[in-house]
């Protein structure tokens, strides 16, 4: 079945760029998506990038996608401390039910 | 943007109790709402894929009589964690597909069950 890997822990200064690093195994066309986690609360939907794209901006987030290696980065920029949290990688395919498959998330500690 | 509420955000129940959480979408419909499970500071796993008049289809390893899920509209599903056991305590999360934009899914804030 898919698979999706994240590092697990990020530290960056407030004001620095945060690159978040996601590989996948699905060799499908496929949706992947960028979800935040604060402490105790659900997942917010950041991004998402369809696999016929190579990038997507929106305000400080990019997306970059190179297909062929099946790796997903998200740039944070000018990243704050309100960054902190947990950021989730998934995928899904574009067909079926289109159950995301998760990565293990990777903490991100923006410091002061 | 889309918003999905689930109700209640945290309950406590003893052992041998059934338990139910509501997942609704607010704003827009949903035909297919999904079930998570996550535990402490682990992934969001798959338990089930609920769909709007049809029964719900149950990843491997999980139990469909332990777990009810009943999604009646296009609004609302519910999942009955039924003689729940302390094993069960976890947070829940669902999330809804826009029914007018299938890419698009939107999570709920997460139910915190704790079974003693």
């Amino acid at each position: 079945g898919e698979d999706v890997e994240q590092s697990l822990f990020l530290s960056v200064r407030e004001g620095d760029s945060s690159v978040i690093n996601c590989t996948y195994t699905d060799s499908s066309s496929t949706y992947l998506y960028w979800y935040k986690q604060e402490p105790g609360a659900g997942l917010q939907l950041l991004t998402y990038i369809f696999s016929n794209m190579d990038m997507k901006q929106d305000q400080r987030l990019t997306v970059l996608l190179n297909k062929k290696d099946k790796h997903l980065s998200l740039r944070i920029a000018d990243t704050q401390t309100g960054d902190s949290a947990i950021y989730f990688c998934a995928e899904t395919p574009d067909t079926g039910r289109r159950a995301l498959t998760f990565g293990s998330g990777t903490r991100l500690q923006v410091q002061p | 943007g889309a918003v999905v509420s689930q109700h209640p955000s945290w309950v406590i129940c003893k052992s041998g109790t059934s338990v139910k959480i509501e997942c609704r979408s607010l704003d827009f419909q949903a035909t297919t709402m999904f079930w998570y499970r996550q535990f402490p500071k682990q992934s969001l796993m798959l338990m089930a894929t609920s769909n709007e008049g049809s029964k719900a289809t149950y990843e491997q390893g999980v139990e469909k009589d332990k777990f009810l899920i009943n999604h009646a509209s296009l609004t609302l599903s519910t999942l009955t964690v039924t003689s729940a056991h302390p094993e069960d305590s976890s947070f829940y999360i669902c999330s809804a597909r826009d029914h007018g934009k299938t890419y698009e899914q939107y999570f709920g804030p997460g139910t915190r069950l704790t079974v003693t």
